[in-house]
């Protein structure tokens, strides 16, 4: 079936260090969404990304979609203990069943 | 705009029992989804309701259920506690669809003991 395999599903870094989160997809994705769920709260959405081949960047985020539309990457750059939480992609399968399928989320620790 | 509401944030309940939940869109949101969130499962899709009308389905039992009235405001309820369905509930309201962008709420705590 339609599946969203999300890796690593923990990662602990020291602050400062990169982060990466990375959605692979057994099919074809009209498009990824990204969210945050920090500790204790709800998840929150981060941004989409539509386009083959798509780079977006929100202050120390890169979000990519890749050129097959298949896989997804989230990138944090010099991590800050703001960062903590849990990150999920949301990817939207293309074709008639139009259904939202989630990662399982990266959950991210940040040591100060 | 105000956020999306949920209530009660935590319930305690035990088994056998049934509970309601419920969820308040944001203004002029159309489309309501339910998640049932586990550790180690992530965010597993209930069903989602537009208009009324249930549009979407996951893949759980019937013991799990849910309407949506006029204003919007949507009600989930789950029959027959299983251990098992301790969870946090997410509602996630969006103007058109579930596969729009979610804005989520608070969540409702349940525990069955």
């Amino acid at each position: 079936g339609q599946q969203v395999m999300q890796i690593p599903q923990y990662q602990h870094v020291q602050e400062g260090e990169d982060f990466t989160t990375y959605c692979n997809s057994s099919t074809t994705l009209s498009n990824i969404q990204w969210y945050k769920q920090r500790p204790g709260g709800h998840p929150v959405f981060l941004i989409q990304l539509v386009k083959s081949g798509e780079v977006k960047k929100q202050k120390r985020l890169t979000f990519q979609f890749g050129e097959a539309k298949k896989n997804s990457s989230l990138h944090i750059t010099a991590t800050q203990t703001t960062d903590v939480g849990t990150y999920f992609c949301a990817g939207l399968h293309a074709g008639n069943n139009r259904k939202l399928i989630w990662g399982l989320g990266t959950s991210l620790a940040v040591n100060p | 705009k105000a956020g999306v509401t949920q209530t009660p944030r935590y319930l305690i309940k035990t088994r056998g029992q049934q509970v309601t939940l419920s969820c308040s869109p944001i203004s002029g949101h159309r489309s309501v989804s339910w998640y049932q969130q586990t550790p180690g499962q992530g965010l597993q899709f209930l069903f989602e309701y537009f208009s009324e009308t249930q549009r979407n389905k996951g893949n759980f039992p019937g013991r799990f259920s849910g309407r949506q009235f006029s204003n919007s405001r949507s009600e989930m309820n789950v029959s027959t506690l299983e251990l098992g369905d301790s969870a946090l509930y997410l509602c996630a309201s969006t103007p058109q669809g579930s596969t729009d962008t979610q804005y989520f709420g608070p969540g409702t705590r349940l525990t069955v003991l």
